[in-house]
């Protein structure tokens, strides 16, 4: 089945730092990759559209200033969470899916998240 | 807007009898439904979609789902739960039409099975 890597999966960094996650699809070729953000006990919060080849789209609330994402291949994007702050640890999943299954019906496939954590 | 509700944060149940994890929708037009679950410090993983046909659909680790137009619910169930289903359980809806390509999640119930 289709797989989704996600690296790294823990981070620490120190609070002005920039962090970059890489998120990959292994198997198919991903145009668009989505990035979400879970806080504890919380849902899923989708982040931005990542998509290959031209400019993410942020979802209202996103700074895109902060989280910078590219997707400049088939199988790799990635978001920069830049000049992080304490307030930005959080769980970072991205998720790509499969459109040659049946095409905008086909599941989502999910990385195994990200924890970052700013100190 | 789409939205999704679970309205249990927790579903507590012993292992061998039936669980149910419950999840209702509100989207215009036919909604197309999935559950995922998420294990500790993982990303989510599939277990089933509703997009059109019958109304039960069965998906992963013996789980299944039924679609219920009238009453705007999906709700997850099992027959025989394991503590290895022990797990967060996460419902999303995607709007049909258009090109969004996105999912709206609900909240999470988290499921524990004792033995």
């Amino acid at each position: 089945g289709a797989v989704v890597s996600q690296h790294p999966s823990r981070v620490i960094c120190k609070s002005g730092t920039s962090v970059k996650i890489e998120c990959r699809s292994l198997d198919f070729q991903a145009t668009t990759m989505f990035w979400y953000r879970q806080f504890p006990k919380q849902s899923l919060m989708l982040m931005a559209t990542s998509n290959e080849g031209s400019k993410a789209t942020y979802e209202q609330g996103v700074e895109k200033d902060k989280f910078l994402i590219n997707h400049a291949s088939l199988t790799l994007s990635t978001l920069t969470v830049t000049s992080a702050h304490p307030e930005d640890s959080s769980f970072y999943i991205c998720s790509a899916r499969d459109y040659g299954g049946n095409g905008y019906n086909s599941p989502l496939h999910f990385g195994n998240g990200t924890r970052l954590t700013v100190t | 807007a789409q939205s999704v509700a679970q309205p249990e944060d927790q579903v507590n149940v012993a292992e061998g009898n039936p669980l149910t994890v419950k999840c209702t929708y509100s989207v215009s037009g036919n909604p197309y439904l999935f559950w995922y679950v998420q294990y500790p410090n993982r990303g989510l993983q599939f277990l089933l979609k509703y997009i059109t046909g019958d109304n039960l659909v069965k998906g992963s680790y013996g789980f299944e789902a039924e679609f219920n137009k009238s009453q705007t619910s999906f709700h997850l169930k099992k027959p025989s739960a394991l503590v290895s289903d022990s797990a967060l359980y996460f419902c999303a809806v995607r709007a049909p039409g258009g090109n969004t390509d996105k999912l709206i999640f609900g909240t999470g119930t988290r499921l524990q099975v004792f033995p």
